[in-house]
C-alpha cells in the first residue's frame, strides 16, 4: 500500500461549482498536511497547511483532516477556470521529517 | 514568482552524460530542497541542504549528488545518465528546516535521448 494515494483524475466540473479533491494515506504518524497547486510547466506552490486534525479555512480554499480516517480534503467554493491545476496533497510527521507528496489531481473548470 | 530560481530551464542530453542543475534559494532561506517529478513516480524528495550541510536524504540515486555553497545556492549533479532520469527537477527553499513552508522553482525540465 502507497503511503499516500490521490487520485489522478482528470476532474472536470463547470465553472461556479464546489470541488471536492481528496487524498487516503496509511501512516498514523503523519501530523502535517498540505495542499499545493501546480500549474502547468510550473513549480508547486503552497495552498493550504495544517497541523494534526480539523478544518482550516482560507477564502474560497478549505481543507479538512481526519486522521482517524487516514483522509484529507481540499474544497474549493465558486470554483474559476483560473482554478484549473493540477492539486497535490502531501504530508509530513514532524516540521524535521520529509515530505511526502501524492501523484495530484487534475482539475479542469469549465467556463 | 516564488523567488526561487533555477537554470536551465531545459537540457537535452544522451545517455551516460553528466548534467549539473543550479538553484538559487530565496534570499535569506537557509534550507534548499530538490525533487524529482515523473508522470509514474510523482514528486520524489532527493535531498536537502540547509546552511551548507547536508540535512536529510531521500530517494537519490548513487550516481546523483549535490551540494549548497557559502553563497547558499544548490547544485545537483546528475551522472551516467539514463533513459529512467529524464524528468521534471525542482528546488525548493524555506527559511529553516519548515519543510512545510517550502518554495518551489519553476523546474528544469532534464531530457535524457
Amino acid at each position: 500500500q502507497k503511503e499516500v494515494e490521490q487520485d489522478p483524475g482528470p476532474l472536470s466540473v463547470p465553472e461556479g461549482a464546489i470541488v471536492s479533491l481528496n487524498c487516503t494515506y496509511s501512516n498514523s504518524a503523519f501530523q502535517y498536511f498540505m495542499w499545493y497547486r501546480q500549474y502547468s510547466r510550473k513549480g508547486p506552490e503552497l495552498l493550504m497547511y495544517t497541523y494534526s486534525s480539523g478544518n482550516k479555512e482560507d477564502g474560497r480554499f478549505t481543507a479538512q483532516v481526519d486522521k482517524s480516517s487516514k483522509y484529507i480534503s481540499l474544497f474549493i467554493r465558486d470554483s474559476q477556470p483560473s482554478d484549473s491545476a493540477t492539486y497535490l496533497c502531501a504530508m509530513s510527521a514532524s516540521r524535521d521529517d520529509k515530505i511526502i507528496f501524492g501523484k495530484g489531481t487534475r482539475l479542469h473548470i469549465l467556463p | 514568482d516564488s523567488g526561487v530560481t533555477q537554470t536551465p530551464k531545459h537540457l537535452i542530453t544522451a545517455t551516460g552524460q553528466r548534467v549539473t542543475l543550479r538553484c538559487s534559494p530565496r534570499s535569506g532561506d537557509l534550507s534548499v530542497y530538490w525533487y524529482q517529478q515523473s508522470l509514474d513516480q510523482g514528486l520524489q524528495f532527493l535531498i536537502q541542504y540547509y546552511n551548507g550541510e547536508e540535512r536529510a536524504k531521500g530517494n537519490i540515486l548513487e550516481r546523483f549528488s549535490a551540494q549548497q555553497f557559502p553563497d547558499l545556492h544548490s547544485e545537483l549533479n546528475l551522472s551516467s545518465l539514463e533513459l529512467g532520469d529524464s524528468a521534471l527537477y525542482f528546488c525548493a527553499s524555506s527559511t529553516q528546516t519548515g519543510r512545510e513552508t517550502q518554495y518551489f522553482g519553476p523546474g528544469t525540465r532534464l531530457l535524457v535521448l
